[in-house]
């Protein structure tokens, strides 16, 4: 399978604790992406790569997330001190090209629930 | 500021009923992306289309087929002869010419009856 793959599927965790995401993209896509997606909801855009190197953050992204990608391949998303509200799936999208005229593909999500 | 609107919350067809599914878009961007995306229960969004602003003819792919109207500014999905598996929740997002993230509206959640 060549998709965009996710890990966990599912994570729970106990409020306070910190948690941590990765996404392997496409093969050979230079663009990742991470989204957050809540109930009811589309996705929201969190940040951007293009290589190693994150060109875009949201204003969502408040200090407790943090993400990489080393070595411009798989990358990492961490919530520190996780919330209720950080409840969500979290999505990773990849795509390839340096314009706009590219579509991004989906992983499966991570589901994240805080108790 | 960009933004989607789908209007539609819920639709529920009966199944090889047609059904369109409506997209109404914001930005200031003269050049910009459209996309639909379909997201079934398993979870993962499924590409379905791509649109440039620069381009405004419908488009036909089996039994979807698109309308881009820049007049309006909407970007409607229409599903020919519905199905079972054609249940789902529907995105439509834009994307600006000078931004990589995607504006997504809340989707529609489809529902085909056998």
């Amino acid at each position: 399978d060549t998709g965009v793959s996710q890990d966990p599927r599912h994570k729970i965790t106990k409020r306070g604790q910190n948690v941590t995401f990765r996404c392997d993209p496409i093969s050979e896509h230079n663009r990742l992406y991470w989204y957050r997606q809540t109930l009811g909801q589309g996705p929201e855009f969190l940040t951007y790569f293009q290589n190693e190197a994150q060109l875009e953050k949201s204003r969502l992204l408040s200090d407790r997330f943090s993400a990489e990608r080393p070595k411009g391949s798989f990358s990492t998303l961490e919530i520190q001190r996780t919330e209720q509200g950080d409840s969500a799936m979290y999505l990773c999208a990849s795509s390839q090209g340096t314009g706009g005229n590219t579509e991004a593909f989906f992983g499966q999500g991570t589901r994240l629930t805080v108790v | 500021a960009q933004k989607v609107t789908q209007a539609q919350t819920e639709i529920s067809v009966v199944e090889k009923e047609d059904v369109t599914l409506d997209c109404v878009y914001e930005t200031r961007d003269t050049t910009y992306y459209l996309f639909w995306y379909k997201q079934p229960p398993s979870g993962e969004l499924v590409f379905l289309i791509r649109r440039n602003s620069f381009d405004e003819q419908n488009e036909i792919s089996g039994r979807y087929s698109w309308n881009f109207q820049k007049s309006t500014s909407s970007f409607n999905f229409t599903i020919t002869a519905s199905q079972v598996v054609d249940s789902a929740v529907y995105f439509c997002a834009l994307r600006g010419g000078a931004t990589n993230k995607l504006i997504f509206g809340t989707g529609t959640l489809l529902a085909v009856q056998p």
